[in-house]
């Protein structure tokens, strides 16, 4: 099975700060991967899918980028709301696995 | 507006038996195949299983195969997931997840119900 692996795990970031979450995909996926926000005691949210293309309603600051086994999730001014864990999760064939998760808190 | 609303968790025995459902209104149903994920406390986001919206393909993670048994009632606009077996290490809080795209193989999830808790416990 293809195994999903993020980095970091947790990160600490200032206010308006830009913030980078890699995803790593131990094959080729294309671009069948998907970002995910959950809110501490939340149900999880969809971001991002098709690597790149924002969900309907989700805030221009972020973004997400890369293909085949490399992928990014930018937040381009980190506000406090986006205090959350964030998880990608490839969807090209079964298992729909997902990564551990990044948690993202504010400094 | 979509809705998904889980039942049928609770506290159960190593060995036992539960069976949730996942009541679904607010679109056509039968168009989108369906999953199960669940997050242990404390813990990530692991996909379980899905079924296509005929209910004629069925998908499980290698933690549940032989164990769990997914299935959908499109008539009732209701997804289930039979748990036998079940070990201490099934307990987790169970989501029922919409598919986003209309197509028969699950994808990635634009709707979450609020989860049902699955406790495995002596």
């Amino acid at each position: 099975d293809i195994q999903m692996t993020q980095s970091p795990s947790s990160l600490s970031a200032s206010v308006g700060d830009r913030v980078t979450i890699t995803c790593r995909a131990s094959q080729d996926i294309s671009n069948y991967l998907a970002w995910y926000q959950q809110k501490p005691g939340k149900v999880p949210k969809l971001l991002i899918y098709a690597a790149s293309t924002l969900q309907s309603g989700v805030p221009s600051r972020f973004s997400g980028s890369g293909s085949g086994t490399d992928f990014t999730l930018t937040i381009s001014s980190l506000q406090p709301e986006d205090v959350a864990t964030y998880y990608c999760q490839k969807y090209n064939i079964a298992p729909w696995t997902f990564g551990q998760g990044t948690k993202v808190e504010i400094k | 507006e979509v809705q998904l609303v889980e039942s049928g968790g609770g506290l159960v025995q190593p060995g036992g038996s539960l069976r949730l459902s996942c009541e679904a209104s607010g679109f056509t149903f039968s168009s989108y195949a369906m999953s199960w994920v669940r997050q242990a406390p404390g813990k990530g986001l692991e996909w379980v299983s899905g079924i296509s919206g005929s209910g004629g393909s069925t998908y499980y993670a290698d933690s549940v195969k032989g164990r769990f048994t997914i299935s959908r009632d499109n008539s009732k606009n209701t997804l289930y997931l039979q748990m036998n077996s079940l070990r201490a290490e099934d307990t987790a809080l169970y989501y029922c997840a919409k598919d986003a795209i209309r197509g028969v193989i699950p994808s990635y999830f634009d709707y979450w119900g609020q989860g049902s808790l699955v406790t495995v416990s002596s």
